[in-house]
């Protein structure tokens, strides 16, 4: 059973288009995160959310709008896309509550969706 | 504030022989540290992960890491490298973010190369 799922794997699109990232866990965690992965293996935390609240949202352009359905579900929405947008996007997810002292739970990571913007 | 730094951006061993891979950090907060790896064109997976219990903490694949505080680090080592620990790995710090949620910080990652 896949713990975090995202779809799709690959995504291949126009600049100015839009498009949709899903990502769905199965772990029962009530926090969800996205990650953009560049090139040199950077990876950068974009959004995070506690049972469907917004955490964090790091410097990231309007254009990139995180929706959580419900705390299984975290999607990712990229408006206008342009040729820097190219990049692997994962979704991770964990149990962050009880709240501990320390600095939580581990993250469990989807397959990645590999965008790539013509 | 929090930051990581990966020493090394690659590493390159022998089959056979040890792998040591550094990791510094910087943290306000007691933080939580842990390791990741990713294979390629992999999401990325749990080695290990150090919260204030015992100072060396046993992962998979036989690594292992040591947390130093005076040294504030936490670097990666496993006695016999194997050509499947080919990857990429990460030391990342977490502390509380408050209002009861954590920001992980990941290092810029290693690339650990392995010969036969």
């Amino acid at each position: 059973d896949t713990a975090v799922s995202q779809t799709p794997k690959y995504l291949v699109t126009q600049m100015g288009n839009d498009k949709s990232i899903k990502c769905e866990q199965n772990l029962g965690h009530d926090t969800m995160y996205w990650y953009k992965q560049d090139s040199k293996k950077f990876l950068k935390i974009m959004f995070s959310y506690n049972n469907k609240e917004l955490i964090i949202n790091e410097t990231v352009p309007n254009r990139f709008s995180p929706k959580s359905p419900d705390k299984a579900h975290l999607n990712l929405h990229i408006n206008s896309l342009e040729l820097g947008d190219s990049a692997v996007y994962f979704c991770a997810s964990s149990q962050d509550l009880p709240y501990r002292d320390d600095g939580g739970n581990e993250q469990f990571f989807g397959p990645g969706t590999r965008l790539t913007v013509l | 504030a929090q930051s990581v730094t990966q020493l090394d951006s690659h590493v390159s061993v022998s089959e056979g022989t040890p792998v040591l891979l550094r990791c510094n950090y910087s943290s306000s907060y007691s933080p939580s540290l842990f390791w990741y790896v990713q294979h390629p064109n992999k999401g990325l997976q749990l080695l290990l992960k150090y919260t204030s219990a015992a100072t060396l903490v046993k992962g998979i694949n036989g690594f292992e890491a040591e947390f130093k505080k005076s040294e504030t680090s936490f670097h990666l080592t496993k006695p016999s490298a194997h050509m499947s620990d080919a990857a990429e790995y990460f030391c990342v710090v977490s502390a509380p973010r408050g209002g009861g949620s954590y920001i992980p910080t990941f290092g810029r990652g290693t690339s650990l190369i392995v010969h036969p």
